[in-house]
């Protein structure tokens, strides 16, 4: 098993620019994760997925957008990309949404995105 | 408005030496919390968790402890080795005992160096 994997894993943009940034689990979770992690700060949660065809704003919504069309692929959608979307993108999945025992969530290696 | 907090940016201890980590939390509807440990470069990896019902959780040389009174929780590692140098993220949720959750909540980090 890849686990989680994402691509690319460096980026450059220019201000205004849109990107995605691919993620892919093969685990069968049902539950998916967008997290951003900016410099000495934790992560925080841009959206999740409940499964095929659902998704919801975490924390940090704002200038992006998701899609889940299987359940293997949850894209992050970058749309007019500013500075501030300097970031590295976490990409997670898990079994179900409980955080409990034997169902943590499993994390790709991240994106490390400049926006200049 | 921190709810899970991460005081001490770095520690250093020297090999064969306990390690503790420690977290803060405010929000006292978190009843599972959970250790992620991150190499550079890399996402991160799940460690090791405690529910609210406990006050104690070991898996080998990795034991976290939970006071829920003074809503402190921390991560013991003994002996520590250099393998064991990372980023030490604290993470909480809420939910475990009743609808379940999907939001983790993260602290900032603690940088550990173990020095051999």
């Amino acid at each position: 098993n890849a686990g989680v994997t994402q691509t690319p894993k460096f980026r450059i943009l220019k201000i205004g620019q849109s990107m995605t940034l691919q993620c892919t689990q093969d685990m069968n979770h049902n539950y998916m994760y967008w997290y951003r992690q900016d410099p000495g700060m934790g992560l925080k949660l841009i959206y999740y997925s409940v499964g095929a065809g659902i998704t919801d704003k975490g924390e940090v919504p704002n200038g992006y957008n998701v899609s889940r069309s299987t359940t293997e692929d949850f894209p992050l959608r970058l749309e007019l990309a500013a500075p501030s979307q300097t970031s590295v993108y976490f990409c997670a999945s898990s079994y179900s949404r409980w955080a409990g025992v034997a169902n943590e969530q499993f994390f790709g290696p991240g994106t490390r995105l400049t926006v200049l | 408005d921190q709810q899970v907090k991460q005081n001490s940016p770095s520690l250093s201890v020297q090999e064969g030496r306990i390690s503790i980590l420690n977290c803060d939390y405010t929000n006292s509807m978190f009843d599972y919390f959970l250790w992620y440990k991150k190499y550079p470069a890399e996402g991160p990896t799940f460690l090791i968790s405690i529910s609210s019902i406990k006050d104690k959780n070991e898996d080998g040389r990795f034991t976290v402890f939970l006071n829920k009174s003074a809503k402190h929780l921390s991560l013991h590692i003994v002996p520590s080795q250099p393998g064991d140098s990372a980023v030490y993220f604290c993470a909480a949720a809420e939910g475990y005992s009743g609808a379940g959750s999907y939001q983790l909540t993260f602290g900032k980090g603690t940088k550990l160096s173990v020095i051999p």
